[in-house]
């Protein structure tokens, strides 16, 4: 019973595609994020939703966009994909807004690879 | 420019002993700080926290160490199991921010 789920683990792709990444939480979280993880192992936000509320943008190309349907999904889309998009994106969840005394609870990973 | 910094990419431990895991940052702001353990293939899971008004949180074998005025926290195990091999990041947030995380150490406990 997976609390944060995200699919695909793993997508390869050709540059110039566009594809989407999906994640639900199940723990009644209010809060879900996108960060992304490059080469260098640095997770990174790349965006953040409360109550289907976008609430941080971080400095994200406008090709990344992500859509919160209810407080239970943040899927990402990518569009014009590029080579330097390959990372590995993870999706979390939190009770609240980022704060003292929360922490996120993540999914695992999927690891994007752009030919 | 790196908020939060773990200096050490890797250490090696023996099963048994302590183990250390640093983290600095240059961030006088962030009030509240995590450590996040994760395994291969999987995201990382939430280990223990530490408040800015506090300099020490014990959880079990693990025990995290603030000291405010150098901008430092470490991560003790104690003792280290080879289970415990895995890649341990720093976290640290302040008031209208989010979470920003450390690049990681990747400990290796020897049995």
């Amino acid at each position: 019973d997976t609390a944060v789920s995200q699919t695909p683990k793993y997508l390869v792709t050709q540059m110039g595609n566009d594809k989407s990444i999906k994640c639900e939480q199940n723990l009644g979280h209010d809060t879900m994020y996108w960060y992304k993880q490059d080469s260098k192992k640095f997770l990174k936000i790349m965006f953040s939703y409360n109550n289907k509320e976008l609430i941080i943008n971080e400095t994200v190309p406008n090709r990344f966009s992500p859509k919160s349907p209810d407080k239970a999904h943040l899927n990402l889309h990518i569009n014009s994909l590029e080579l330097g998009d390959s990372a590995v994106y993870f999706c979390a969840s939190s009770q609240s807004r980022p704060g003292a005394g929360t922490e996120a609870f993540f999914g695992q990973g999927t690891r994007l690879t752009v030919v | 420019d790196q908020q939060v910094k773990q200096n050490s990419p890797s250490l090696s431990v023996q099963e048994g002993r302590i183990s250390i895991l640093n983290c600095d940052y240059t961030n006088s702001m962030f009030d509240y700080f995590l450590w996040y353990k994760k395994y291969p293939a999987e995201g990382p899971t939430f280990l223990i926290s530490i408040s800015s008004i506090k300099d020490k949180n014990e959880d079990g074998r693990f025990t995290v160490f603030l000291n405010k005025s150098a901008k430092h926290l470490s991560l003790h195990i104690v003792p280290s199991q080879p289970g415990d091999s895995a890649v341990y990041f720093c976290a640290a947030f302040s008031r209208g921010q989010n979470f920003v995380f450390g690049p990681g150490t990747r400990l290796s406990v020897l049995p």
